[in-house]
């Protein structure tokens, strides 16, 4: 059963910083990796997808990197701004049933 | 275009109450989930559909839990009766085979269910 890590549960910095927020997962055998944002009171949005090929994803500011061997992947937030504070989890996609394996994700606070 | 629909957006209810929430997914996309969130919990999969068939309902508790999705399209949730334990946010989001980008799935805003 894949399990998914993402330490710490809440992180507050801030703005213009850099940073950098960890998911580790259990079971290396994904078929790809996403990461989401979670405003309050909101659905999910997707971020960005790494397929397990793939090495990393870069949107913007946002780049997010895969180590499939390891079970980690890294999102790094670059010159972050207030609008960034959010809930951010990720997933990996496991299985011909391409189903999502959620963390409890990492809340953000970005301080102006 | 408008993304996934879900309602209500809140529902307060008292426990062995039936409740139901109701989705309409992105236009197209073949793919339905039921996603159940705990307070400071990821959400976690209650039943997938492909088109009108529930290919993935292991996670559902079938005791008081039930899901439909009529001709492919809309869904409902149901669960009755309700308990303490199913106070959650409960997101529905949709996906496509066919799009650029497969298995990115979109979500809805959910429904905040308080169980009293």
């Amino acid at each position: 059963k894949q399990e998914v890590t993402q330490i710490p549960a809440a992180l507050s910095v801030p703005e213009g910083e850099n940073l950098v927020l960890n998911c580790s997962f259990t079971d290396s055998a994904i078929y790809n990796l996403q990461w989401f944002r979670q405003d309050p009171g909101k659905g999910l949005t997707s971020l960005l997808l790494i397929q397990s090929s793939q090495r990393e994803q870069t949107s913007g500011r946002l780049n997010a990197s895969l180590d499939k061997s390891s079970g980690r992947s890294t999102l790094y937030i670059a010159a972050s701004q207030p609008g960034d504070s959010a809930t951010y989890l990720c997933a990996p996609t496991t299985g011909a049933n391409s189903k999502l394996t959620f963390g409890k994700g990492i809340t953000l606070s970005v301080r102006p | 275009e408008a993304g996934v629909v879900q309602s209500p957006r809140y529902k307060i209810i008292e426990k062995k109450q039936p409740v139901a929430f109701w989705c309409n997914p992105i236009s197209g996309h073949n793919t339905l989930y039921w996603y159940r969130q705990n307070l400071g919990q990821g959400p976690e999969l209650l039943i997938r559909y492909e088109n009108e068939e529930a290919v993935d309902d292991s996670q559902l508790p079938k005791d008081r839990f039930s899901a439909e999705r009529l001709k492919g399209v809309d869904s409902t949730l149901k669960i009755q009766p309700a308990e303490l334990g199913d106070s959650a946010v409960y997101l529905c989001a949709s996906s496509s085979p066919w799009d650029g980008t497969k298995n990115i799935q979109y979500f809805g805003a959910g429904t905040r269910l308080s169980v009293l």
